[in-house]
């Protein structure tokens, strides 16, 4: 069974102090890594797709890093408007050829006081 | 606009009552994805469809019908509603092994 836990649960940083997300997983062949960002009342909004170990995505402020255990996702310099819950997913290999499902991990809920 | 819109946003019915929750996307993506999200559980997926006409069961489905007879629509159908059922439900769609992009949710009371 696929599994991925989020760590933190909740994480309060001050403007411009700078930290990681981590996500952690289990998964029998993965093929890919997805992070998405969630504010209140609103549906995910996606944001990477890490495919293999080593690999990395930037988004302006956002770095997301890829182990074969784990995931990362770096905050640097972070504004209040990047306060929001994080969550990752992941998609076993067996899916590319099914249902394309994901598996979410619980989400870390960010907020960051200005 | 292009996108995934859920109708409607807010919904409360009584236990025993059928509500059916509406998702229409204009991407024409094949596959569509019902969620639900709980405290301490996250997203879990309810049923998918990779096209129209084929529907499959997620990890938690009793108590939930979905149709596709249609590529962008995807309804889901709550027959019995029960108090366990109060949640926020998502849709979502994609193309194969593609990102899968969310509406904005419908949050369900059910007294």
């Amino acid at each position: 069974e696929d599994q991925v836990t989020q760590s933190p649960e909740a994480l309060r940083l001050q403007e411009g102090e700078s930290s990681s997300l981590n996500c952690s997983y289990t998964v029998s062949g993965l093929r890919g890594l997805f992070w998405y960002r969630q504010d209140p009342g609103k549906g995910p909004e996606f944001l990477f797709t890490l495919y293999s170990a080593g690999e990395e995505k930037e988004k302006e402020r956002l770095k997301a890093t890829l182990t074969k255990k784990e995931s990362f996702l770096h905050i640097t310099a972070p504004k209040p408007e990047d306060s929001a819950t994080y969550l990752c997913a992941v998609q076993a290999s067996r899916e590319e050829t099914s249902g394309s499902r994901l598996t979410f991990g619980e989400g870390t809920q960010l907020t960051v006081n200005p | 606009d292009a996108g995934i819109t859920q109708s409607p946003r807010y919904k409360i019915t009584e236990t025993g009552r059928q509500v059916t929750l509406m998702c229409h996307q204009t991407w024409s993506h094949s596959y569509m994805f019902w969620y639900r999200q709980d405290l301490g559980h996250g997203l879990r997926l309810i049923y998918y469809s990779a096209a129209a006409d084929i529907t499959d069961k997620g990890e938690v489905p009793d108590g939930y019908v979905v149709s596709r007879s249609k590529t962008e629509n995807f309804p889901l159908t709550l027959e019995s509603a029960t108090r366990s059922q109060t949640s926020v439900y998502f849709c979502a769609s994609s193309d194969r092994n593609q990102p899968q992009h969310f509406g904005d949710g419908t949050r369900l009371s059910i007294l």
